[in-house]
């Protein structure tokens, strides 16, 4: 069955970054595109940008430019979103999720990273 | 960016009965339209994909219904394990935005 599954969770200080994982299972690894999400605490969803498996190709939400690198190791099928710069609004969960068929269909189950000095 | 409102923000209803939420884009979207499920303290499930496609393993009370502008999602008939919060999401243009959420409880 498809899984995808993430790294723990991670407390940073302001300014630190952020390296979170996502490896996928029970699937082809370089067939789907993988997209990162995150969700503050009490908040709605908001998408921050994709990775190509294959290709390595990849873009990101005009607010995160220059701030989120995604990459992948193919040999291990995970990739990977690293935030930068991170502030206390960085506060949130964030999730790794597959697109199938122009939707997100299996989500990672949430990593959640704490911004506190 | 395209901006997506739901109505309403919240909804308290009986088991068995009908609820429908409805989802309004600033601009028309094609089909590339889902709607999600999530419950506290964890990841949002796919319920409808392509504004009106039932995801595999999704009950058959909830279906989808829409085009351009307005969305909605209905359960027929509520269920106790139908508690969460309900999201739509637009998936026509980046950046890909998603509603604020329907918080759907039971009576």
């Amino acid at each position: 069955q498809v899984q995808l599954v993430q790294s723990g969770a991670e407390v940073k200080k302001p300014g630190a970054s952020v390296k979170v994982s996502c490896k996928s299972s029970g699937y082809t690894f370089s067939d789907h595109y993988i997209h990162w999400v995150r969700q503050a605490p009490g908040q709605g969803l908001e998408w921050m940008g994709w990775i190509n498996p294959e290709s390595g190709g990849t873009e990101s939400a005009q607010k995160f430019h220059g701030r989120v690198t995604m990459t992948r190791d193919t040999s291990l099928s995970e990739v990977y979103m690293e935030l930068r710069g991170l502030r206390y609004d960085d506060t949130a969960v964030f999730y790794c999720v597959r697109i199938r068929r122009g939707a997100f269909d299996y989500w990672g189950q949430g990593t959640l990273v704490t911004v506190s000095s | 960016d395209i901006q997506l409102t739901q109505s309403p923000s919240s909804v308290s209803a009986s088991v068995g009965d009908r609820v429908t939420i409805t989802c309004r884009a600033s601009q028309g979207l094609s089909n590339w339209f889902a709607w999600y499920q999530q419950k506290p303290g964890k990841a949002p499930k796919l319920l409808i994909y392509d504004a009106h496609s039932l995801h595999a393993g999704v009950p058959s009370r909830f279906s989808g219904d829409g085009s351009g502008t307005e969305f909605t999602l209905t359960i027929t008939s509520l269920q106790p394990e139908d508690v969460g919060t309900y999201f739509c999401q637009q998936l026509n243009n980046f950046p890909f935005t998603f509603g604020p959420g329907t918080k759907v409880e039971i009576k």
